[in-house]
């Protein structure tokens, strides 16, 4: 059982580079979600995804886009990289038939944009 | 919308000794959940205590307890005995029940380091 696992770990990008960064969780977990995480300061939503086949925005949408690709994957895209994307991207996901539960959290993603 | 505040950018404590970090919310939801995470410096999220806004005893989790106060829309951390171990950021955390999205909201954090 390995939780919420992401990929890459770190990337580096150049100004207007495309990259997908990758989720994945075994808990059978219906509802996914995606961080960015700035120095100083908390994660801020940038998309999530309450169930297969349905995503919505965030507090932090601009320049990236999701695919919920099945129950397990959630995937974010960056479609040209701006030095404002560099930040550490968290995924989680959560039981959403328990009203009380927890986010479960990966272990982020260290993106550079140079 | 939801907002939480935390005052505190860093933290001292000695080893053993008892700490709290402050957490104030604001939210315009009826029913909501507020959670405390540490992040240590390899930067993983660590789900540590939650607490209802309908619960009527404050939430415990081993060294971990929960002062909630719900007038004063505080949810303060507190950390009994500290360890060395401890030294992290703690984020503050908040979403709505009733809510379509649930996602969180957090706080700054506070960078506690524990003292020997």
């Amino acid at each position: 059982n390995a939780g919420v696992t992401q990929t890459p770990k770190f990337q580096v990008l150049k100004t207007g580079q495309s990259m997908t960064l990758q989720c994945a969780q075994d808990m059978n977990h219906n509802s996914m979600y995606w961080y960015r995480q700035d120095p100083g300061m908390g994660l801020r939503l940038i998309y999530y995804s309450a169930s297969e086949g349905t995503t919505d925005k965030g507090e932090v949408p601009n320049g990236y886009n999701v695919s919920r690709l099945n129950k397990r994957e959630f995937s974010l895209r960056l479609e040209s990289a701006a030095p404002s994307q560099t930040s550490v991207y968290f995924c989680a996901s959560r039981d959403s038939q328990v009203h009380w539960e927890t986010q479960y959290f990966g272990p982020g993603t260290r993106l550079l944009v140079l | 919308a939801q907002k939480i505040t935390q005052t505190q950018p860093g933290m001292f404590v000695q080893e053993k000794e008892a700490v709290t970090l402050d957490c104030t919310y604001d939210t315009s939801d009826p029913s909501y959940g507020l959670f405390w995470y540490k992040q240590p410096s390899s930067g993983e999220m660590i789900f540590l205590i939650y607490q209802g806004s309908y619960d009527q005893q404050n939430a415990t989790e081993g060294r971990y307890s929960l002062n909630f106060q719900k007038a004063r829309k505080s949810a303060n951390l507190v950390i009994s005995a500290s360890q060395l171990g401890d030294s992290a950021m703690y984020f503050c955390a908040m979403r709505g029940l009733d809510t379509g999205r649930r996602a969180l909201t957090f706080g700054s954090g506070t960078r506690l380091q524990v003292q020997p």
